[in-house]
């Protein structure tokens, strides 16, 4: 069975940093792009970025690129998100997600809160 | 800027047949798209309904199916059931590894 398990959520101040990760298990990590995808309270759901399998391609959505840094760890089943420069606007859960291929997601976590406020 | 285009609402009597449309702000939907669906209730994570416009993730019922219908990547829900009253989501893949979803449609079963 496919498991996603987000942490490193919390609260930070406007211009802070967090890290998100995401342990994965049920599947051969390596094999599977993965992406992270936000929604804001009482929103719609937004992607936010993905990674190649390899890790060697990286995409981001206009509203986080040069703030936010998706890697992955395929030692250690794990996918991250550096997040930094952190705005109001950036709160929101963020959830991981395994995708097929580039064009879809496939399985999600449960979520993790960020919430960025003074 | 590309804006991916849904109803707000729809509603549907039980037992009944729905329709939910996906589009894009210019331009007609394609295969070429990838179009995916995904449910949400209040609370939950997004669960994958179809992916490539129609392939059904594993463990969806048959009563949900994906197509193009004119300009439109299409979510058709038959025999509708009180758990199906949820939020619905479409992405569209943009290329280049970029994905955008649509607004959702907040489906009521009454």
């Amino acid at each position: 069975e496919v498991q996603l398990l987000e942490s490193g959520g919390g609260f930070v101040q406007p211009g802070g940093s967090l890290r998100l990760s995401c342990a994965a298990s049920g599947f051969t990590f390596n094999n599977y792009a993965m992406s992270w995808v936000r929604q804001a309270p009482g929103k719609g759901l937004e992607w936010v970025s993905t990674i190649s399998k390899s890790g060697d391609s990286t995409y981001y959505a206009d509203s986080v690129k040069g703030r936010f840094t998706i890697s992955r760890d395929n030692s250690k089943n794990t996918l991250y998100l550096q997040m930094n420069s952190l705005r109001a606007e950036d709160t929101a859960i963020y959830y991981c997600a395994k995708d097929y291929n580039f064009e879809s997601h496939a399985n999600w976590g449960q979520g993790t809160l960020v919430t960025v406020s003074s | 800027q590309t804006v991916v285009t849904q109803e707000p609402s729809f509603s549907v009597s039980p037992g009944g047949t729905v329709t939910l449309t996906c589009g894009l702000s210019s331009g007609s939907v394609s295969t070429s798209y990838y179009p995916s669906w995904y449910q949400q209730t209040p609370g939950q994570a997004p669960r994958t309904l179809i992916y490539s416009t129609n392939t059904r993730s594993s463990g969806v019922p048959d009563r949900f199916s994906g197509s193009i219908l004119g300009n439109n990547a299409v979510l058709t829900i038959t025999g509708a059931q009180a758990d199906d009253e949820s939020d619905y989501y479409c992405v569209l893949y943009m290329g280049g590894g970029v994905k955008v979803f649509g607004g959702g449609t907040k489906l009521t079963v009454l």
